[in-house]
């Protein structure tokens, strides 16, 4: 079964500080998607990135950085310089790969990581 | 820019009323999602379409039903509300041809 798991409920971090949200899954699938989706006070998810199972090159947005490894199951995001309007609750998800008639997309999602952000 | 957009933010219901969520994309997007999100339990999936008139159960399904009679339409309902649905609902929309949703902005539902 497909499993998502983010163990850190809640983080606290001072502004400037480097803030790292831990995601580990639990696939059979050999290919497939991962995601990480920001959920700000507002409450709308908003997309961050998407990962391909093939593609292990690290990516860097900005101040934000994701470290995909499949070795160890894990897709850890990472803010730099974190912000008080990095402050949401972030979560991870996992998909099967897309694109046949009978895919449907389906996500499953962590439990979410709170992270607070102080000034 | 994508547009989800979710009938209520807020609603309150009394127990043992029929409740009505409704969920409109304009991305003529194939696949439909209702989520529901609680403290520590995450995302979890109630209902998925992919199509006009189908439907998939998700992990979830019980004490719900669901209607798409048209694509950008999806319509979550509760034929007789529990305190055990306060919750906040979320609705998600995906096309076949790529990975990912995007989403509305919830309606949080307060049953008494």
């Amino acid at each position: 079964a497909q499993k998502v798991t983010q163990a850190q409920t809640e983080i606290s971090v001072v502004e400037k500080e480097d803030v790292t949200l831990d995601c580990v899954y639990e696939t059979r699938d050999t290919t497939y998607y991962l995601f990480w989706y920001k959920q700000p006070p507002s409450g709308e998810l908003v997309f961050l990135i998407r990962r391909n199972s093939f593609d292990e090159q690290n990516e860097i947005s900005g101040r934000y950085s994701w470290n995909f490894q499949k070795s160890t199951s894990s897709f850890n995001f990472t803010i730099t310089a974190s912000q008080v309007v990095d402050s949401a609750v972030y979560f991870c998800a996992l998909s099967d790969l897309e694109v046949s008639s009978s895919n449907t997309g389906k996500l499953i999602f962590g439990q979410g990581t709170t992270l607070q952000v102080k000034p | 820019d994508v547009k989800v957009t979710q009938s209520s933010r807020y609603l309150v219901k009394r127990t043992g009323e029929k409740v009505f969520l409704e969920c409109v994309q304009d991305m003529d997007h194939e696949n439909m999602f209702w989520y529901r999100q609680d403290p520590g339990l995450g995302l979890r999936l109630i209902y998925f379409s992919y199509d006009v008139k189908m439907k998939e159960k998700g992990d979830i399904p019980e004490g719900y039903s669901v209607s798409r009679e048209k694509k950008e339409r999806f319509s979550l309902i509760l034929e007789s509300a529990s305190t055990n649905q306060t919750s906040m609902y979320l609705c998600a929309h995906s096309s076949r041809q790529k990975t990912g949703q995007f989403f509305g902005p919830g309606t949080r539902l307060t049953v008494l």
